[in-house]
């Protein structure tokens, strides 16, 4: 079954306590992304990768880092989180590089609470 | 940044009636997608328009694209309670220049539909 599995779903943490969430996909797709959604906000770009080793960053990259080693996987590290990361995250995928009739396939998300 | 305006915000109707979301922008994108989403779920794929002019059905569902690529609507017939959900509409804009290129996703801000029975 194609899918994006992110881990872990909830996580609780303090502040200044790194963490990484993780999201892998099964698809072969080469593009994938990091969104975070807010109350009043919607979803917002974090990160991008077109491809294995390219990443760039999206419309809300502050506090985070990324990295693409391989393409199924692409880790959101959060070095030092703070509470105005607390959030919903959402890791997409979608095929091809660039190809704009492709939809993105989502993840179930991680609900993030830092204290 | 492109801004994707969404309306209603939100919006709740009675069985069997009909219904319209609007998503403007003032941006051309490469192609405007619809998703819908589930509370604690990720949002999943209804559409993609990528032609100006173009008008797709899923079964009650119509999605259209303007002729100038700025702006989409969604029209619900005989809305059902199953219907009921966030809609989201995103534009999808690719660049590409020298070195590399630019992909993303700019989501409007949703709209909440309650088809009551």
């Amino acid at each position: 079954e194609a899918q994006v599995t992110q881990n872990p779903r909830y996580l609780i943490t303090v502040t200044g306590k790194k963490l990484t969430v993780t999201c892998s996909q099964n698809m072969n797709h080469e593009y994938m992304s990091w969104y975070r959604q807010d109350p009043g906000l919607g979803l917002r770009q974090i990160y991008y990768s077109m491809n294995v080793e390219v990443t760039d960053k999206g419309d809300v990259p502050e506090g985070y880092k990324v990295s693409r080693k391989e393409k199924r996987n692409f880790p959101l590290i959060l070095e030092s989180p703070s509470p105005n990361q607390t959030s919903l995250y959402f890791c997409a995928t979608s095929p091809g590089q660039g190809r704009s009739r492709y939809g993105y396939t989502f993840g179930s998300g991680t609900r993030l609470t830092v204290v | 940044t492109q801004l994707l305006e969404q309306s209603p915000q939100f919006l709740s109707i009675q069985e069997g009636e009909n219904l319209t979301v609007y998503c403007n922008s003032s941006s051309v994108f490469s192609s405007l997608q619809w998703y819908r989403q589930e509370p604690g779920e990720g949002p999943v794929l209804l559409v993609t328009v990528v032609t100006g002019g173009e008008v797709k059905k899923l079964k009650r569902l119509t999605f259209q694209f303007g002729d100038a690529r700025k702006d989409s609507s969604l029209h619900i017939t005989a809305a059902q309670p199953g219907d009921t959900g966030l809609y989201l509409c995103a534009g999808r804009l690719i660049l590409w220049y020298s070195g590399g290129g630019a992909d993303g996703l700019t989501f409007g801000k949703g709209t909440h539909l309650i088809i009551q029975p």
